[in-house]
């Protein structure tokens, strides 16, 4: 089955950094490019970082840009995003997502999410 | 960059037909392949519409895209609606290898 599996949300303070992870499973990893998407409460969805099947190729939302940090490891079949200084309006669902196999502009396979909140 | 735009909602009632646009502020429409996704409340995304006009598999053909040079824009039109339909949509394209770019979504209701 093919599956993303999300982690490492949680409440954070503004200004401090939290690590997401998404290990990928039933598919070859290597094959696809991944992207982080995340939706606010209530709201709709926003695409927030994009990475090729090599890293060569790396992509941020202007909201996100000089923030977040987003990368790859094969050997353990895992997309992160690093995220630093953090703020309130960063506070939303997390998904991970895989490039789609027939449409590799879209995404078919989507994780269940990891919820940050960014409070004091 | 550009952006996608489209109605905040819609309504329209069981077995009708209703259309969705999705309008892109620069560059063409036809420049770049517009996926569209079905989302429910509290369930991922999953893909209606895929490169324009095709379909997944498993996605019944009461679902259809198509793009509009005129207009600039994409449209999901779903005919025969459903109560299962309800739910919220969202356009989807690109702008680069690994940069892409997704509507504010459309919140379908059938009444």
């Amino acid at each position: 089955e093919v599956q993303l599996v999300e982690s490492g949300g949680g409440l954070v303070q503004p200004g401090r950094s939290l690590r997401l992870s998404c290990v990928a499973s039933g598919f070859t990893f290597d094959d696809y490019a991944m992207h982080w998407v995340r939706q606010a409460p209530g709201e709709g969805l926003e695409w927030v970082s994009g990475i090729s099947w090599n890293s060569v190729d790396i992509a941020y939302a202007d909201s996100v840009k000089g923030r977040f940090t987003i990368s790859r490891d094969a050997a353990k079949n895992s997309l992160y995003l690093q995220m630093n200084s953090l703020r309130p309006e960063d506070t939303a669902l997390y998904y991970c997502a895989k490039s789609a196999r027939l449409y590799y502009y879209g995404m078919d396979v989507w994780g269940q999410g990891t919820t940050v909140t960014v409070s004091s | 960059n550009f952006m996608l735009t489209q109605p905040h909602s819609v309504s329209e009632s069981p077995g009708k037909t209703v259309t969705i646009s999705c309008t892109r502020s620069s560059g063409s429409i036809a420049g770049n392949y517009v996926q569209w996704y079905q989302q429910r409340p509290g369930s991922a995304p999953t893909t209606v519409i895929y490169e324009d006009k095709k379909r997944p598999s498993g996605v019944p053909n009461r679902f259809s895209g198509s793009i509009d040079r005129s207009s600039n824009s994409a449209s999901l039109t779903i005919s025969g609606l459903k109560t299962e339909d309800e739910a919220d949509y969202y356009c989807q394209s690109y702008d680069s290898n690994v940069h892409r770019v997704f509507g504010g979504g459309t919140k379908l209701t059938v009444l």
